[in-house]
């Protein structure tokens, strides 16, 4: 059974600094990753996939990287800016029929 | 284009009371799905939709829960009787065909039983 998760749970960094979100999966078979943005109150908002054939993704500030071998993907936020705060969720996916497991997610706040 | 829709935002009802949620997916998704989220948690599936035909309910729990996809777009959710233990956030998401593709989520349905 695939288990997805996050570390650390929350995170605090000062504005423009550049981070790293962890994520890690017990089962290196999976099919996809995705990585969600979730703000308080709200529904998740995709922010990259990356599909099992591919090492990274990334979209502006945001990168994506994906090691099946060590069952590990990590989202870096370069830059980093108030408006970044909320809480990160990674998913992962073994197969095109069966659902997406999440993490617990990393609450991030960036300080002005 | 619009983004999955959710009603209602809120609901507050007493334990053994019924409700539903409402979900619209993006035009053409062809795949629906529901999640159930507490507080701290990541979400969890109950149910996918491939069309109009529910391709995993193993997590829905069917003594309460009931799920239908009527037409292939529009779907609902009802919990009959709610307990207080079903407070939580319900999360309808889609995506287009197949369940590999991105999936895209709705604002959900936060629901208070008391």
């Amino acid at each position: 059974k695939q288990e997805v998760t996050q570390i650390p749970a929350a995170l605090s960094v000062p504005e423009g600094e550049n981070l790293v979100l962890n994520c890690s999966f017990t089962d290196s078979a999976i099919y996809n990753l995705q990585w969600f943005r979730q703000d308080p109150g709200k529904g998740l908002t995709s922010l990259l996939l990356i599909q099992s054939s591919q090492r990274e993704q990334t979209s502006g500030r945001l990168n994506a990287s994906l090691d099946k071998s060590s069952g590990r993907s990590t989202l870096y936020i370069a830059a980093s800016q108030p408006g970044d705060s909320a809480t990160y969720l990674c998913a992962a996916q073994n197969s095109g029929n069966t659902p997406l497991v999440f993490g617990k997610g990393t609450r991030l706040s960036v300080i002005a | 284009e619009a983004g999955v829709v959710q009603s209602p935002r809120y609901k507050i009802i007493e334990k053994k009371q019924p409700v539903a949620f409402w979900c619209n997916p993006i035009s053409g998704h062809n795949t629906l799905y529901w999640y159930l989220q507490n507080l701290g948690q990541g979400p969890e599936l109950l149910i996918r939709y491939e069309n109009e035909e529910a391709v995993d309910d193993s997590q829905l729990p069917k003594d309460r829960f009931s799920a239908e996809r009527l037409k292939g777009v529009d779907s609902t959710l009802k919990i009959q009787p709610a307990e207080l233990g079903d407070s939580a956030v319900y999360l309808c998401a889609s995506s287009l065909g197949g369940a590999s593709h991105e999936q895209y989520f709705g604002p959900g349905t936060r629901l208070t039983v008391t």
